[in-house]
């Protein structure tokens, strides 16, 4: 099975900042890797798609990039409702496994 | 809008089985595949399942295998997950999901339905 790490696992940062989050696979994934956002008590949210893709109605700030076995997640000006857990996920080959998650806190 | 409602969680005991629902709405679902992710609460996601659109292609994940089997009916826009064999690790948020596309991302989720592995 194909290993996700992410990192840094929590951050803390203050609205108006640049933050980035990386994500690393055990093996070449192409560029099929995804990055969810998710909220407390909510279902995860899908943000970028292969590798660079935003979702439909995801705000600009979002942005991704990467191929093979390193990813970024950027959030060019974090905005208080940006304040949530981020999950990578490859799914280039079955299980699709996921990130460890990265959990952004107020500074 | 696109709808997924989960239903079946509950409490269970080891050794147990219980069959998870899910209801599709606002799509064309045999168009879609289909998957299963559970979360522990508070911790992170795991896959657990997924399905094409013809029900003809099936993968599980290593801790799933052999004892959990999914399954769909795409005339009543319906996913299943029958879970046997269930352990206490096995108790999680279990979401329904559908995948956007042939990439294998998950573009819509249910609100989860939680099942519970305790004697």
């Amino acid at each position: 099975d194909i290993q996700m790490t992410q990192s840094p696992s929590s951050l803390s940062a203050s609205v108006g900042d640049r933050v980035t989050i990386t994500c690393r696979a055990s093996q070449s994934i192409d560029r099929y890797l995804n990055w969810y956002q998710q909220k407390p008590g909510k279902a995860p949210k899908l943000l970028i798609y292969v590798s660079s893709n935003l979702q439909s109605g995801v705000p600009s700030r979002f942005s991704g990039s990467g191929s093979g076995t390193d990813f970024t997640l950027t959030i060019s000006s974090l905005q208080p409702e940006d304040f949530a857990t981020y999950f990578c996920q490859q799914s280039y080959s079955p299980p699709r496994t996921f990130g460890g998650g990265t959990k952004v806190e107020i500074k | 809008e696109v709808q997924l409602v989960e239903s079946g969680g509950g409490v269970v005991r080891p050794g147990g089985s219980l069959r998870l629902s899910c209801a599709a709405s606002g799509f064309t679902f045999d168009d879609y595949g289909m998957s299963w992710v559970r979360q522990v609460p508070g911790k992170g996601l795991e896959w657990v399942s997924a399905i094409n659109g013809n029900g003809r292609t099936i993968g599980y994940g290593d801790s799933v295998k052999g004892r959990f089997t999914i399954s769909r009916d795409n005339a009543k826009n319906s996913l299943f997950l029958q879970m046997n064999g269930l352990r206490a690790e096995d108790t999680a948020l279990y979401y329904c999901a559908r995948d956007g596309g042939y990439s294998g991302y998950i573009d819509a989720w249910g609100q989860g339905t939680l099942v519970t592995v305790s004697s």
